[in-house]
């Protein structure tokens, strides 16, 4: 089992729907980050989280420590959103991100 | 202020060659980690360098390297390459590389092991 658990795998929403992608871990960890990665493979850093929430723009970011769950959501979505997001765990006092799978999103006009 | 550069962005090796990646982190950047993506391993964390040091290694064989130079910038090896090593390498710098910073990422370097 992966210590880090992303869902859903893949995502299609149409332009201005409230999407919601989950990440749940199973270990004891220090920080999670939200990565997004467009297509060409450049990585993004959206959010670093230890508690509660972050915001930046239409991006929100949740996490719940005690129930080792994580959620990233976008408002009013648009088609510039489509890409992947990344979870990634840095457990303990370990300076390694153990990575979820990624949700693929599309975001139709 | 340049953000994260490696080089080559391409490479093409043959089974059994080797191969350096070169990673130029963010000026002022001490820790430089380095990962791999693959179609069906997702991302993978190779190694994490700070100050001319491994500091923390990553589940791969002894084939995959690296170094780190003194003006932080960082170079990982593959030898006797394999036709499972064709993947996206990515480095990321940060700061002091601790769980709480923010890690940049360069745009990665896709090597096809043929």
């Amino acid at each position: 089992k992966n210590e880090v658990e992303q869902s859903p795998q893949n995502l299609t929403a149409q332009e201005g729907e409230f999407i919601t992608i989950n990440c749940s871990y199973s270990v004891g960890i220090s920080a999670l980050h939200w990565l997004q990665q467009h297509p060409g493979g450049g990585i993004v850093s959206l959010f670093m989280l230890s508690s509660g929430k972050k915001k930046h723009g239409r991006l929100i970011a949740t996490i719940n420590i005690q129930e080792k769950h994580s959620s990233l959501h976008i408002t009013a979505s648009h088609p510039r959103d489509s890409a992947v997001y990344i979870c990634a765990a840095v457990a303990g006092s370990a300076r390694q991100l153990t990575f979820g799978s990624g949700t693929q999103l599309t975001v139709l006009p | 202020k340049a953000g994260v550069t490696q080089t080559p962005r391409y490479l093409i090796k043959t089974r059994g060659q080797q191969v350096t990646l070169s990673c130029s982190p963010i000026s002022g950047h001490r820790s430089v980690s380095w990962y791999q993506q693959t179609p069906g391993q997702g991302l993978q964390f190779l190694f994490e360098y700070f100050s001319e040091t491994q500091r923390n290694k990553g589940n791969f064989p002894g084939r995959f390297s690296g170094r780190q130079f003194s003006n932080s910038r960082s170079e990982m090896n593959v030898s006797t390459l394999e036709l499972g090593d064709s993947a996206l390498y990515l480095c990321a710098s940060s700061l002091e590389g601790t769980s709480f910073d923010e890690q940049y990422f360069g745009p990665g370097t896709r090597l096809t092991v043929t």
